[in-house]
């Protein structure tokens, strides 16, 4: 069963646009969500994280937006750049414990 | 600043054979540790995860195991490798207390 879904395993986006990535989750006590992003062959690196006592966070470029009732978040990246080309993973935990849930990752282009 | 080591970086093993991968943290003291492998095109599974010194979790029940004989070193081994061992893996480590956890540059195993 899985709790964190990224439904979308690609996004391709033109240079300069918006980059809007999903995830949704399925455990009402998750409370604190974070986007990781990975390139090939090396460790992801955290990115932006939400508590649930917010609906948004922004930082530079990133802009990550919660809806709980939809249990729903996105990550938008603007203007997009080409070095955004990765995957991207977003992951849930609850309070109550040390575990990270992942998704599956979302494959982001930025086409130059 | 905090930085945390994996080696080796690329592995190649024989199926039967043992494993030992290594992870050590700087710059952090009781650090919370963990180990995940990511299959090919897969999210990222959480494997084990340590609150201090000798206290090991399993979040997964499978032919390797982890140790923690120092503070700030995490060690995943195995005594007999299998096919479905190959993957990548990851270390991270995370502020007791806090759920952003922050990754290791990974090993990728390929057992043959």
């Amino acid at each position: 069963d899985q709790q964190v879904k990224q439904n979308s395993p690609s996004l391709s986006v033109q240079e300069g646009r918006i980059s809007i990535l999903n995830c949704d989750y399925t455990n009402s006590m998750f409370d604190y969500f974070l986007w990781y992003k990975k390139y090939p062959a090396e460790g992801p690196t955290f990115l932006i994280s939400i508590s649930s006592i917010k609906d948004k966070n922004e930082d530079g470029r990133f802009t990550v937006f919660l809806n709980k009732s939809a249990k729903h978040l996105s990550l938008h990246i603007v203007p997009s750049q080409p070095g955004d080309s990765a995957v991207y993973f977003c992951a849930a935990v609850s309070d109550s414990s040390y575990k990270l849930i992942f998704g599956s990752g979302t494959r982001l282009l930025v086409r130059p | 600043s905090q930085t945390i080591h994996q080696w080796p970086a690329t592995l190649v093993q024989p199926v039967g054979s043992p494993l030992s991968l290594e992870c050590t943290v700087e710059g952090t003291s009781n650090p919370n540790l963990y180990w995940y492998r990511q299959a090919a095109g897969r999210g990222l599974q959480l494997l084990f995860y340590s609150v201090g010194i000798g206290q090991i979790s399993s979040e997964v029940p499978q032919n390797l195991s982890a140790s923690r004989p120092q503070d700030r070193q995490f060690i995943l081994s195995s005594k007999k490798l299998l096919l479905s061992d190959s993957g990548f893996y990851l270390c991270a480590w995370s502020r007791p207390g806090e759920e952003t956890q922050y990754f290791g540059p990974g090993t990728r195993l390929l057992v043959l």
